[in-house]
């Protein structure tokens, strides 16, 4: 799987949109783009995923570059809730046939969203 | 409130103590994992169970041994950690259609375990 890199730390203020910025420069064809966040205290959740169309879902948006070396989550207008660690992760979706399989999160970004 | 229920929330444990952590799942899902979680890091597979059957084992320590005794229920049994085991322990289950369609993990909050 392709290996991300995303900033340490960003902060944002409540009600502002939240770009997240993710690059995976080695990507391959295959493999898509998913992001999971995972607040204190709690397991991940997942957010959205694509491989090379913008989506949006009811909790994010997520922009894909046209050669696809480069992701952003979007978080609209976001919340004193969003605060959380947020994983970019890249990968084939499908393994053996199925489509489960292992998740390798990096390091993530710690979003702080201040009131 | 998550989908995926681990029990219990936390446990300590001596080095010779014998234990289990559990997790459950009552959403259809076929596929069940254990993840790792040290203080400040990301989670890291441990093993992935697929229609009951163990699929993926990441080279995990025997004295940590996975059961999925049934489609809803996923056992981690712990024997003789080490004080390095201390962690973050998460379940997470998805769907395991043989389709292309991404299905994503859901990940119950963990059992937090401390070895004394």
């Amino acid at each position: 799987d392709a290996k991300t890199t995303q900033p340490p730390s960003m902060d944002c203020a409540e009600g502002r949109a939240a770009n997240l910025p993710c690059n995976h420069s080695t990507i391959s064809g295959n493999e898509y783009v998913y992001w999971y966040r995972q607040i204190h205290s709690q397991g991940p959740q997942y957010i959205i995923h694509g491989l090379k169309n913008n989506e949006t879902n009811e909790m994010a948006s997520l922009i894909i570059t046209e050669d696809r070396k480069s992701s952003t989550l979007i978080l609209p207008h976001a919340t004193l809730r969003d605060t959380a660690v947020y994983y970019c992760i890249v990968r084939v979706p499908t393994a053996g046939g199925t489509s489960y399989g292992k998740l390798t999160f990096g390091q993530g970004t710690i979003l702080t969203v201040h009131p | 409130d998550t989908e995926v229920t681990q029990t219990p929330k936390h446990l300590v444990m001596g080095m010779t103590n014998k234990k289990s952590l559990k997790c459950e799942q009552h959403m259809g899902h076929r596929a069940m994992y254990w993840y790792k979680q040290k203080a400040k890091k990301p989670p890291e597979l441990m093993f992935v169970y697929s229609y009951e059957k163990l699929s993926i084992n990441e080279s995990v320590p025997s004295r940590f041994s996975p059961e999925c005794p049934n489609s809803s229920l996923l056992n981690l049994h712990l024997h003789a950690l080490q004080p390095e085991d201390s962690a973050l322990y998460l379940c997470a289950s998805s769907q395991d259609g043989t389709g292309k369609v991404y299905q994503p993990q859901h990940f119950g909050d963990g059992t937090r375990l401390s070895i004394l």
